[in-house]
């Protein structure tokens, strides 16, 4: 059962901002949203993770909703080597179910 | 530095012939997991470990086992492979997380061919 629902694709133009929108309209009181990307068939890498607030580290920044119902990843300035899957994963514990996820292409 | 190995990387064998593809990880983590991933589907979990000697079934784990004996280690083993085991298989780790949140560690992967 999918929890979250992405775009299929995106493009971004190199050097701008990559917002990368995520609904979980389900998501329960205690579950966390994850963001991993994965590039070309490398093993997938952490991004972020946020509960309720807004979380920035060196790779990106998490806005999550009020109503915690959406998030967006957002990759400040994005580069060629940023083009991977990115997923968006709800969970509590160590489970990580994977869905689709978003293509993005950053393009020069 | 921390880092999730898995060996060998790339292995081609026959139908019934079995086969341990190993994982190992560095960074004392409690927990280590591994997973499948085909074209259209994406990634599956096949077995999890919260601890040493404590492992548990993910969503696909049907042809295969695993071992925790140590707490760096978690062997994934295909006793009779088939085909449709072929796949890239990734294993991962992390300390466990019931009640926060925590990055997991991927390792590189193993692509297996099954003949």
């Amino acid at each position: 059962d999918a929890k979250t629902t992405q775009p299929p694709s995106m493009d971004c133009a190199e050097g701008r901002a990559a917002n990368l929108p995520c609904n979980h309209s389900t998501i329960s009181g205690n579950e966390y949203v994850y963001w991993y990307r994965q590039i070309h068939s490398q093993g997938p890498q952490y991004i972020i993770h946020g509960l309720k607030n807004n979380e920035t580290n060196e790779m990106a920044s998490l806005i999550i909703t009020e109503d915690r119902k959406s998030s967006t990843l957002i990759l400040p300035h994005a580069t060629l080597r940023d083009t991977a899957v990115y997923y968006c994963i709800v969970t509590y514990g160590n489970k990580l179910v994977f869905g689709a996820g978003t293509i993005l292409r950053v393009k020069s | 530095e921390a880092q999730v190995t898995q060996n060998p990387r790339y292995l081609i064998t026959v139908t019934g012939k079995k086969l341990t593809v190993t994982c190992s990880q560095n960074m004392n983590h409690e927990y280590m997991s591994w997973y499948r991933q085909d074209p259209g589907l994406g990634l599956r979990q096949i077995y999890y470990s919260m601890n040493v000697e404590v492992t548990d079934k993910g969503d696909v784990p049907e042809g295969y086992k695993v071992s925790r004996k140590e707490k760096r280690n978690f062997p994934l083993i295909l006793e009779s492979p088939s085909p449709n085991q072929t796949s890239l298989y990734f294993c991962a780790s992390s300390r466990t997380s019931r009640d926060s949140g925590w990055d997991q560690y991927f390792g590189p992967g193993t692509r297996l061919l099954v003949l």
